[in-house]
């Protein structure tokens, strides 16, 4: 069965202090990991696909990076906009699993404060 | 352009009712998708089609629950004998194919009293 865990729960941080934030996950064959972002009320959007490890994306203040078991989402000098919680998705290519379902994990809750 | 449209955004419906929710796929994505997201989780797979077939309904918890795609663009998922238990938002999203990124809706806040 395909798992993913994401850490911290959540995260507390003041503008500007860089950090990371963890999915780690278990799959039969991996196809794709995908990132969102998900505000209050709202569904979550998307911010990112990595398909093999050692590959990088970048967007704006984010950077995410994938190994064989793990990926990071990196925020650089965050600001209060990008409070948020994140949610970290894996897509199996092998074991019978169709490509139109994601597994995701329960996300990092990230707040930055002025 | 235009994005996901769920409707309703909210649903208050009463134990053993049927409801019946509504999603507008993006314009020109062959593949939507249903998910479930408890308080505090991540969107949990309910069922994705590819045109108007269910290609996977794996993730539907059981026979209460049933989706359609007649055209291959709008879809509903209907609900039957509504339990307390199946309270959530349901999320809604779309892709141009199966396995390319996906572009979800605000969700339906469905509460069962």
């Amino acid at each position: 069965e395909d798992q993913v865990t994401q850490s911290p729960e959540a995260l507390r941080l003041q503008e500007g202090e860089s950090s990371s934030l963890n999915c780690s996950y278990t799959v039969s064959g991996l196809r794709g990991l995908f990132w969102y972002r998900q505000d209050p009320g709202k569904g979550p959007e998307f911010l990112f696909t990595l398909y093999s490890a050692g590959e990088e994306k970048e967007k704006e203040r984010l950077k995410a990076t994938l190994t064989k078991k793990e990926s990071f989402l990196h925020i650089t000098a965050p600001k209060p906009e990008d409070s948020a919680t994140y949610l970290c998705a894996v897509q199996a290519s092998a074991g019978g699993t169709s490509y139109g379902k994601l597994t995701f994990g329960q996300g990092t809750i990230l707040t930055v404060h002025p | 352009g235009a994005g996901v449209s769920q409707t309703p955004s909210n649903k208050v419906t009463e134990k053993g009712k049927y409801v019946e929710l509504r999603c507008d796929p993006i314009s020109g994505h062959t593949a939507l998708y249903w998910y479930r997201q408890s308080l505090g989780q991540g969107p949990e797979f309910l069922i994705y089609f590819q045109g108007t077939g269910a290609a996977d309904d794996s993730g539907l918890p059981n026979d209460r629950f049933f989706a359609v795609r007649p055209e291959g663009s709008v879809s509903t998922l209907k609900i039957q004998r509504t339990e307390r238990g199946d309270s959530a938002v349901y999320l809604c999203a779309s892709s141009l194919w199966s396995g390319s990124p996906l572009h979800f809706g605000n969700g339906t806040r469905l509460t069962v009293t």
